[in-house]
């Protein structure tokens, strides 16, 4: 395991639910990610916070809410997603946001839509 | 649109072999190169990182180099072991991008 830590590791949730998956790094890194891996697939950036602001998001849906509450904190809101959202949901954090530092992932949030 | 591939696509061999993973970006100018490996269900484990100005670098069995004027990279395992089993993805920015992009992985075994 690495400093990165993820919860829940699973989440099953319905159309109509609203949930939060949180992840969390306490190794002073400034840069925090939000990946969506579906089965059989590579990750897909989806956001990411540099020093607690949002400096890229990759088109998301807006049913997709990322928050960062400090430099150690980040939180991805859903609500109201689609079967088709269920995947993997990686966290990762580095020192810098420009990918040229080493990015440590969290173990991941497998979600489920039903 | 940046395309990455990696080959083979899975690898499956005997304890002790040494092994080469590769990787090919369509688009030759890359910035930053990593290796990762990723056990089933997990996250991912940043292996090697090879910045703008490096070529290659090694860490214990692993060695990664980057060729900029092919846009290919090559991942080799020094006499793998069972516990190298895992699927291994390579990721890279380039065109001025920070946004990175992965290859599908190369899923390997090692036999005991």
């Amino acid at each position: 395991e690495t400093g990165v830590t993820q919860t829940p590791r699973h989440l099953v949730m319905g159309m109509t639910n609203k949930k939060s998956l949180k992840c969390e790094q306490h190794m002073g890194h400034r840069a925090m990610y939000w990946y969506k891996q579906k089965a059989k697939k590579p990750p897909e950036l989806m956001f990411v916070y540099s020093y607690e602001k949002l400096s890229i998001n990759e088109s998301v849906p807006s049913r997709f809410s990322p928050e960062c509450p400090n430099s150690s904190l980040l939180n991805l809101h859903l609500h109201a997603l689609q079967p088709e959202d269920s995947a993997l949901y990686l966290c990762a954090s580095s020192q810098g946001d420009r990918f040229s530092y080493e990015q440590y992932f969290g173990p991941g949030t497998r979600l489920t839509v039903t | 649109k940046q395309e990455v591939t990696q080959i083979p696509a899975a690898l499956s061999v005997p304890e002790g072999e040494n092994l080469v993973l590769n990787c090919s970006f369509t688009d030759s100018a890359i910035y930053n190169l990593q290796w990762f490996r990723q056990d089933p269900g997990k996250g991912l484990t940043s292996l090697l990182l090879i910045q703008s100005s490096q070529r290659e670098q090694t860490s214990g069995r692993l060695n990664a180099s980057l060729d900029k004027s092919s846009g290919r990279s090559t991942l080799y395992i020094a006499a793998s072991q069972p516990g190298d089993s895992a699927t291994y993805l390579c990721a890279g920015t380039s065109g001025g991008s920070y946004i990175p992009t992965f290859g599908r992985g190369t899923s390997l075994i090692v036999h005991p």
